[in-house]
């Protein structure tokens, strides 16, 4: 399996435009996480899908964001309308049981300028 | 709310020397600990996994310890090389999955 795929791996937008992040977890995993990275927060657990539904998503800041798991192989971060303090690596993982090792995608660096 | 602390922050060192990255947690009702590696603009690599009954870890030139009641853990790098240098993150998992600390910068200089 290449792991954990995310892209972009770069994206710089504009204030007020829409954002997607795209992550396909590894083949079998059964859960799959979205993270931010921050130099000041470190990194935060945004939400967290189980077999494609949506378990916590205590994490996600505010309204502006959402994420979707539309089957195993697939999932979106959206971000809209973004805006410059959304900058950060978005990291994607997914392991096979909750408390199981965690493998963590490549990020994506997102730019809010 | 769980809190993972790092100390130190930053550490430098001349290699082949052995070290200790230290990891700290203030609730102790947890599922297991890893430790991870990143590297710059790279995402984190697992380095080991302690289950919450074990007290330790080893994979080659690197032994994690846990001790839960205490809320610690230590990462042991021995004989560190330049190849050594990243960020060590320690991450706990709990009820909310993994609370990550904000990591020990290591660099290693030949």
């Amino acid at each position: 399996d290449a792991g954990v795929i995310q892209s972009p791996r770069h994206e710089v937008t504009e204030m007020g435009q829409e954002v997607t992040l795209r992550c396909k977890p590894i083949s079998g995993h059964d859960y799959l996480f979205w993270y931010r990275q921050t130099m000041m927060r470190g990194l935060e657990l945004l939400i967290y899908f189980n077999n494609n539904v949506p378990i916590d998503d205590s994490g996600m800041p505010e309204d502006r964001f959402s994420a979707k798991m539309p089957n195993a192989s697939f999932s979106t971060l959206k971000i809209q309308p973004s805006e410059p303090r959304d900058s950060a690596v978005y990291f994607c993982a997914s392991s096979l049981e909750l408390w199981a090792e965690a493998f963590f995608g490549q990020g994506t660096r997102l730019t809010v300028v | 709310k769980q809190e993972v602390t790092q100390i130190p922050a930053a550490l430098s060192v001349p290699e082949g020397e052995n070290l200790v990255l230290n990891c700290s947690f203030t609730d102790s009702a947890i599922y297991n600990l890893q430790w991870f590696r990143q590297d710059p603009g790279k995402g984190l690599t697992s380095l080991l996994l302690i289950q919450s009954s074990q007290r330790e870890q080893t994979s080659g030139r690197l032994n994690a310890s846990l001790d839960k009641s205490s809320g610690r853990s230590t990462l042991y790098i021995a004989a560190s090389q330049p190849g050594d240098s990243a960020t060590y993150l320690c991450a706990v998992e709990g009820y909310s999955t993994l609370t990550f600390g904000k990591g020990t910068m290591l660099l290693v200089s030949p």
